[in-house]
Order: C-alpha cells, then sequence, then structure tokens
C-alpha cells in the first residue's frame, strides 16, 4: 500500500513570490491535513480537507490557503511569501479524520530567500 | 484545546541503556495521545498510540509507552538504547475540532542522541 506521497520535497523561493505544494493520500484515504514545521513554532496545524471540503483551520494568514480533488489529492497554496514561511510543509492522510491518527508524508522544505 | 508537554528537549544515553521520554497531556476528555519519531529531512513516523484500551501500548523498534491517568502522563520507553534510535520524538493529542474531524496538537520534541 503506497504511503503519503508530498511533491516537490525541496523548493526555493524568492521572497513575494507564490509556491504551490501537492500531497497524494493514502488510498481511500479521504481527510488530508496540512501541518508547518519550524524551529521556533515547531509543528502547527494549517488546515484540513475532507471530501473536497475544507473542513477546520488553524490559525494562519489567509495568504496560507489549500483545496482538495475529487481523488482525495491535496495542494496548498501560500501567495506573497515571506521569510518566515521556510518550513517543513507536512501532509497527513486519514481515513476519515477521525482520532485514531494519522500517517504523514515526507515533507515538502520549503526556503524562502 | 488539549495541550502535550515534553520535558526535556535534549536527552543523552549511551548505546545499551534505557531510553524514558517525557511526555504530559491536558485534556478534558479522555485522551487520544500519540509518539512520533522524526529522522532528518524526514516526515514523522508513528511509533505508538494509545486510543482507550490497554494502557501499556506497544510500538515499533522496541519502544512502549504507559498511559496514567493519574499523572496525566504518556512516557515513552526503550530497555535499551540502539545508535538507530537517535532522532526527535513527538508527543501528540489529538483535538476535537468544531468542523468536525480532528487535528494533533504536538509537544516541541525531545531529540535523542545515543552515545558510544
Amino acid at each position: 500500500k503506497a504511503g503519503v506521497t508530498q511533491t516537490p520535497r525541496y523548493l526555493i523561493k524568492t521572497r513575494g513570490q507564490q509556491v504551490t505544494l501537492s500531497c497524494s493520500p493514502i488510498s481511500g484515504h479521504r481527510s488530508v491535513s496540512w501541518y508547518q514545521q519550524t524551529p521556533g513554532q515547531g509543528l502547527q496545524f494549517l488546515f484540513e480537507y475532507f471530501s473536497e471540503t475544507q473542513r477546520n483551520k488553524g490559525n494562519f494568514p489567509g495568504r496560507f490557503s489549500g483545496r482538495q480533488f475529487s481523488n482525495s489529492r491535496s495542494e496548498m497554496n501560500v501567495s506573497t511569501l515571506e521569510l518566515g514561511d521556510s518550513a517543513l510543509y507536512l501532509c497527513a492522510s486519514s481515513l476519515d479524520g477521525s482520532r485514531y491518527g494519522y500517517t504523514f508524508g515526507s515533507g515538502t522544505r520549503l526556503t524562502v530567500v | 484545546a488539549q495541550s502535550v508537554t515534553q520535558l526535556g528537549s535534549h536527552v543523552s544515553v549511551s548505546e545499551g541503556a534505557l531510553v524514558l521520554l517525557r511526555c504530559n497531556y491536558s485534556s478534558s476528555v479522555p485522551p487520544y495521545l500519540f509518539w512520533y519519531v522524526q529522522y532528518p529531512n524526514q516526515g514523522l513516523q508513528l511509533l505508538l498510540k494509545y486510543t482507550s484500551a490497554a494502557t501499556l501500548v506497544k510500538g515499533i523498534n522496541g519502544f512502549e509507552a504507559e498511559f496514567k491517568k493519574s499523572e496525566t502522563s504518556f512516557h515513552l520507553t526503550k530497555p535499551s538504547a540502539h545508535m538507530s534510535d537517535a532522532a526527535e520524538y513527538f508527543c501528540a493529542v489529538s483535538d476535537r475540532l468544531t468542523g468536525g474531524g480532528n487535528k494533533l496538537t504536538f509537544g516541541t520534541g525531545t531529540q535523542l542522541k545515543v552515545e558510544l
């Protein structure tokens, strides 16, 4: 059974640009969550998508957005990049977003210069 | 909202020694608790989880954790450390969200160093 696939693994962008990250969940999983990991703030919840709808959102500015497609693949977008957006972005896949836990991808390392 | 506290941002043990990583939680409902491990430039790998069944939970790679409600703790242990255990470990609690679904609330992590 294939795991959670995140692409690309590494990205370097310039301040002011926008970026799109992709996540393919485990087959059959309908919930995809995104987390940001930084040395200063640790692991923080960005948002969760379930059946193509954003069901929950963390405390991030509107520059952070996402979507989910009918095949459950998800993308997140960050517009007008700031230096502080440099982070590891992790995608987590779950059957239905229940409490039983999530499977994480390897992440996308975004560096903003 | 639930929260998790990991005591000790860095723990160093000798190879073959006991590993003990501490985690305390705060939860208004029976918690679902997790331990994840992260190797450099990798995602999070689930070690084990507590979902209100047995209080002693066995995970992968010889790790186990005991849920103690009276102490609000879920400490991670391994009887004998191996060099390959060197990594960062995160304790997390599942937090129910108003929109339905859940999110994970993580502790700040403990970096485990294993020395010869």
